[in-house]
Order: structure tokens, then sequence, then C-alpha cells
């Protein structure tokens, strides 16, 4: 139990352009995601805490007008990057809780290529 | 916010040592700790966790260890074997809110 799923799995998008990444829980309700973004050989850095109705939470520094969240169900939350520039490619992973665990459930990450 | 900090960046070991990881946290709220296990391009896997009322928990060949008033834990790997080798990393966090993760540690088992 406690699947979560991420689409797409890699995407290639000319610098302008914006990009969607769904996170998915499958097999759970989650009222909270979670997104991150992670540089190659680099830790994971959290961008922003997803609530299920209301505004996400973004960490210092991070834009919000840049990276738009949703969380429209409490099985889907979207991360858009707007229009995407080279320095946004990155790997993007999302993970939520399932119910009364504390641990993460990671998504399986979206990898982000700005041409 | 939290701080968290790892070491080393990178560690070898040969196959059957012992493989150590050491993370410090600055947020004295923070009461769980979870590692990941991180292949190259796949999503972390936790492998162990602890809270903040345990000093130690063991799994196996891993265990972690956490000194509350240091602020420090630790991972320790016993008798490594080479699919051990991946990219570790520790995280702080109050339960159920967000989790700040560490910089995380290459580990290489050679056979």
């Amino acid at each position: 139990g406690a699947v979560v799923s991420q689409h797409p799995s890699w995407v290639i998008c000319k610098s302008g352009t914006s990009v969607k990444i769904e996170c998915r829980s499958l097999d759970f309700q989650a009222t909270t995601m979670f997104w991150y973004r992670q540089f190659p050989k680099q830790s994971l850095m959290l961008m922003a805490t997803s609530n299920e109705g209301s505004k996400a939470t973004y960490e210092q520094g991070v834009e919000k007008d840049k990276f738009l969240i949703n969380h429209a169900s409490l099985t889907l939350s979207t991360l858009t990057v707007t229009s995407a520039h080279p320095e946004d490619s990155s790997f993007y992973i999302c993970s939520a809780r399932a119910g009364d665990r504390v641990g993460y459930t990671f998504g399986s990450g979206t990898r982000l290529t700005v041409v | 916010g939290e701080n968290v900090e790892q070491h080393p960046s990178t560690l070898s070991v040969q196959e059957g040592d012992s493989a150590v990881i050491k993370c410090t946290y600055s947020d004295s709220a923070s009461n769980y700790f979870p590692w990941y296990k991180q292949e190259l391009g796949k999503r972390p896997q936790l492998i162990i966790d602890i809270r903040s009322n345990v000093g130690e928990k063991k799994d196996q060949r891993i265990a972690v260890t956490l000194n509350k008033t240091a602020k420090h834990f630790s991972l320790h790997i016993t008798e490594t074997q080479p699919e051990d080798s991946a990219v570790y990393f520790c995280a702080a966090s109050q339960t159920g809110n967000q989790f700040y993760f560490g910089t995380g540690t290459s580990l290489t088992v050679i056979p």
C-alpha cells in the first residue's frame, strides 16, 4: 500500500513554455503532499507543501508565481513550472504521507529538461 | 527553519566492512528522523527511522542512533554488500510536517 504515482517521468520542453507535473496517491488519501527539487548529485530541497483545498505553503526563496501548485482533490496535486527556463531543469519529486504513517512515500520523480 | 548537515559526502568501504553516516540538526522541536536510500534516477526509499523518544533502533544490518542532547543521529550499516551502494539521505521533521534533508552521502561498497 501507500503508492504515489508521478507523471510524466521525463519531459523536455522549450524555453518559455509551461510544464505540468502530476502527483497522485493511488491507494490512500493525502491531505498534504510535498514537492521537492533535486539537482544532480545533490539533496532534495523542499519547495512547497501542498494542502488539499487551500493554498500551498512555499519555502523561502521559491517563487510561487513560477511554481504553481494545485491540490484540488485528496489524491492529486499538480506542480506547474511556468515560463520554464534552462535553469529550471532539474529532478522534481513529490511525496505524501499516508494516513497515520509518519514516513513519506515518494513519487517516482520527473526529470525536466528545458532547452 | 531546520538545518540538517550530513557527513561524509562520499564513502567507500570494502565489502563486509561497516559504514557509518552522521547527521546533525538544528531545531530541537524535530522529533522524527528517517533515513532514505536513493539509487541513481530512482525515488528515495525509506530504510529506517527513529523517533525522538528512542535512542537506538536496529533492523537487521541497519541501525540508527539518536543523541537528542547533541542533536545528532547516525546510520550504521554492517556487513556491507555491493547492493548497499547508493546515495543515503538523512532527514529531520516534526512528525507529519515538512522533512528537511541532509546533503546526502554517496556510498560505494567495493567487492
